[in-house]
């Protein structure tokens, strides 16, 4: 059964770096594609970006300046940076793995880590 | 990016009837005779779950009152008959096109 979980910090200040771990279970990193996506309060779903099978990355645009995913092999996981944060990046973040030929959708996901922005 | 409006933001079902769900993007998500639409359903503090891919097909495990039709435009999402277990929010989410965005969601209550 592949399984990811999500963790870090859930308080950041702002201006300053959130920082999450994806560790996945069951699968490897090294096929397939491994997604963020964060819910805001609100409920609205944005798609963050991914890291794919052989490394490459892919980032939502509006996020482009502020985020980085990467990962290590070795312990068969990924991690999301996002920089200068502000409170409007309090959400609950959750990683997926991208499902399909081309990870067309998200077929598996982490629980989900809330991340607060605040002083 | 592609907007992605569904329709009605909630609803409300007696147990038993058909629930009917909308979603509109704001240009085609058809490409190689695809549709790049996709469901999902979310319950309080559970992360979300894939219900239809490609707009009709169903994911493995998932009960077959659910379905999922539309092209181009247009997706609906079906749940008949609604059960209990039923209460959540759904949302469609497209991959047509970068960025990938999802729908602002639909709750489903029972009447």
């Amino acid at each position: 059964e592949v399984q990811l979980q999500e963790s870090g910090p859930s308080l950041v200040k702002p201006s300053q770096t959130l920082s999450l771990t994806c560790s996945v279970t069951g699968d490897s990193i090294t096929s397939g594609y491994w997604n963020w996506i964060r819910k805001f309060p609100g409920n609205k779903l944005e798609y963050m970006g991914y890291i794919s099978y052989s490394g490459g990355t892919y980032y939502n645009p509006s996020l482009k300046s502020r985020i980085s995913i990467t990962r290590d092999t070795s312990k068969n996981q990924n991690y999301l940076q996002l920089n200068s944060v502000t409170t409007e990046d309090t959400a609950t973040y959750y990683c997926a793995r991208g499902g399909g030929y081309f990870h067309w959708y998200f077929d598996v996901w982490g629980a989900g880590t809330t991340v607060t922005v605040s002083s | 990016d592609i907007v992605l409006t569904q329709s009605p933001a909630s609803l409300a079902v007696s147990l038993g009837q058909r629930a009917t769900i909308s979603c509109r993007a704001s240009e085609s998500v058809d490409s190689y005779g695809n549709s790049f639409m996709h469901w999902y359903q979310q319950k309080p503090g559970q992360p979300p779950k894939l219900l239809i891919y490609r707009a009709s097909n169903l994911e493995s495990g998932i009960p077959a009152r659910f379905s999922g039709s539309g092209s181009r435009t247009d997706f609906t999402l079906t749940i008949n008959p609604v059960e209990a277990d039923d209460v959540a929010t759904y949302y469609c989410q497209q991959s047509n096109e970068d960025p990938y965005t999802f729908g602002g969601g639909t709750k489903l209550e029972i009447k």
